[in-house]
């Protein structure tokens, strides 16, 4: 069964900095591209950022382009996305997602909420 | 404002057809980028509930359908249930943007 649990929320006060960590399993985690979806409380899907199989391309939305950093490790089945420079405004459950080859995200975690708050 | 535009609530009775739509442009949904579709559960994470424009996942009632034309696309439930009250969002690609997502449909069963 595919699983992927994500982990590092919490509230931080913004201009600070957090690390979500997204753990996959029941699958072959080196097959697919693996992104980051958020949603604020009340609002809709937002792609956030995206890495491919092989860590080959990143891409990020213009939201979050230059604060947010996307990565893998292989070795631990681990998706990451360090988050600097948080903003009010960056609170949201953030879900990682796993996509198919041809687009759709057919697998996602329960989500981890984020909260930036002074 | 999102790139791809859903009508915010739908409504209908058990039993009824209900049509959810997700108009695009031509840089998107226009241009030939395939749309997919999500149901959310209240407090749960999204669902993924048609593929490639019409395809649904295993597991997936016959009564969700999908159709793409043009810039647009829609989301189709026949033979509505209660269980079926949940939020529904399209989703597709960009050329300038990279991955969008509709701003979701809340479908409410009266």
């Amino acid at each position: 069964e595919v699983q992927l649990v994500e982990s590092g929320g919490g509230l931080v006060q913004p201009g600070t900095s957090l690390r979500l960590s997204c753990t996959a399993s029941g699958f072959d985690f080196d097959d697919y591209a693996m992104h980051w979806v958020r949603q604020s409380p009340g609002k809709g899907l937002e792609w956030v950022s995206g890495i491919s199989w092989n860590r080959g391309s990143e891409g990020y939305a213009d939201s979050v382009k230059g604060r947010f950093t996307i990565s893998r490790d292989s070795a631990k089945n681990s998706l990451y996305l360090q988050m600097n420079g948080l903003r009010a405004e960056d609170t949201a459950f953030y879900f990682c997602a796993r996509r198919t080859l041809l687009g759709w995200f057919d697998s996602w975690g329960q989500g981890t909420l984020v909260a930036v708050s002074s | 404002q999102s790139v791809l535009t859903q009508p915010p609530s739908v409504s209908g009775a058990p039993g009824q057809r209900v049509t959810i739509s997700c108009t695009g442009s031509t840089s998107n949904i226009g241009a030939g980028y395939d749309v997919h579709w999500y149901q959310q559960l209240p407090g749960t994470a999204p669902k993924l509930l048609v593929y490639h424009n019409t395809n649904r996942p295993s597991g997936v009632p016959d009564r969700f359908s999908g159709s793409k034309s043009g810039t647009s696309a829609s989301l189709a439930i026949i033979g509505l249930q209660a269980e079926d009250e949940a939020d529904y969002y399209c989703q597709s690609y960009d050329g300038s943007l990279s991955i969008v997502f509709g701003g979701g449909t809340k479908l409410t069963v009266l």
